[in-house]
């Protein structure tokens, strides 16, 4: 079983909707869990970072855990076509300090 | 200043080249990573050194090589590589390894290997 579950998509959705993305893992030691950002041909960009269960809200995006279901997920609302990018869930645990990376989610948002 | 800055962006090289890629940061972090990404796929931690010391070598073959020569510059060294080398590499950094879960990372080198 791998420690982070993503599925790869793709996800086509119209601009304006409200995208959700997902990832499951397996070790209830993670700590932190992460949602980058990756542009084509660019390096991730961290979105946002929650450490242990709960919500976090930045602009558009809110990421949510739920330790108990082993659940990680990001909202977008609104999407818009500056949002098509690849979206990475990525989890460490404290004292590890070793970041393992989900799959990657391709999202398209059309115009 | 959040830029981790990489060079050079593009290489092509033989197998039996040798060449090195670069990675600086003006952030004043002191841990910094190597990733490996091949395309659709995520990266994977190859590096990772704090306080200018290797801390954690994910049994990266030896034809790379890392070297922090200060806290600011970090180098990856490639000799003999393979056609199945041929990848982004990333590197990365935060304040610490304790803050691993904020990195930064640069656009990447893509390497080619002929």
């Amino acid at each position: 079983q791998k420690e982070v579950e993503q599925d790869p998509g793709p996800l086509s959705v119209p601009e304006g909707a409200i995208v959700s993305l997902n990832c499951t893992y397996s070790n209830s030691a993670f700590q932190y869990f992460m949602w980058y950002r990756q542009y084509s041909r660019k390096g991730p960009e961290l979105l946002m970072y929650t450490y242990s269960s709960g919500n976090k809200e930045d602009g558009r995006f809110t990421a949510q855990v739920d330790k108990s279901s082993k659940y990680i997920s990001l909202f977008i609302r609104d999407s818009q076509p500056s949002d098509s990018a690849t979206y990475l869930c990525a989890i460490v645990n404290t004292g590890g300090f070793k970041t393992i990376f989900g799959a990657g989610t391709r999202l398209f948002v059309k115009a | 200043d959040t830029e981790v800055t990489q060079t050079p962006k593009h290489l092509v090289m033989g197998m039996t080249n040798k060449k090195s890629l670069k990675c600086e940061q003006h952030m004043g972090h002191r841990a910094m990573y190597w990733y490996k990404q091949k395309a659709k796929k995520p990266p994977e931690l190859m590096f990772v050194y704090s306080y200018e010391k290797l801390s954690i070598n994910e049994s990266v073959p030896s034809r790379f090589s890392p070297e922090c020569p200060n806290s600011s510059l970090l180098n990856l060294h490639l000799h003999a590589l393979q056609p199945e080398d041929s990848a982004l590499y990333l590197c990365a950094s935060s304040q610490g390894e304790y803050k691993s879960y904020e990195q930064y990372f640069g656009p990447g080198t893509r390497l080619t290997v002929t």
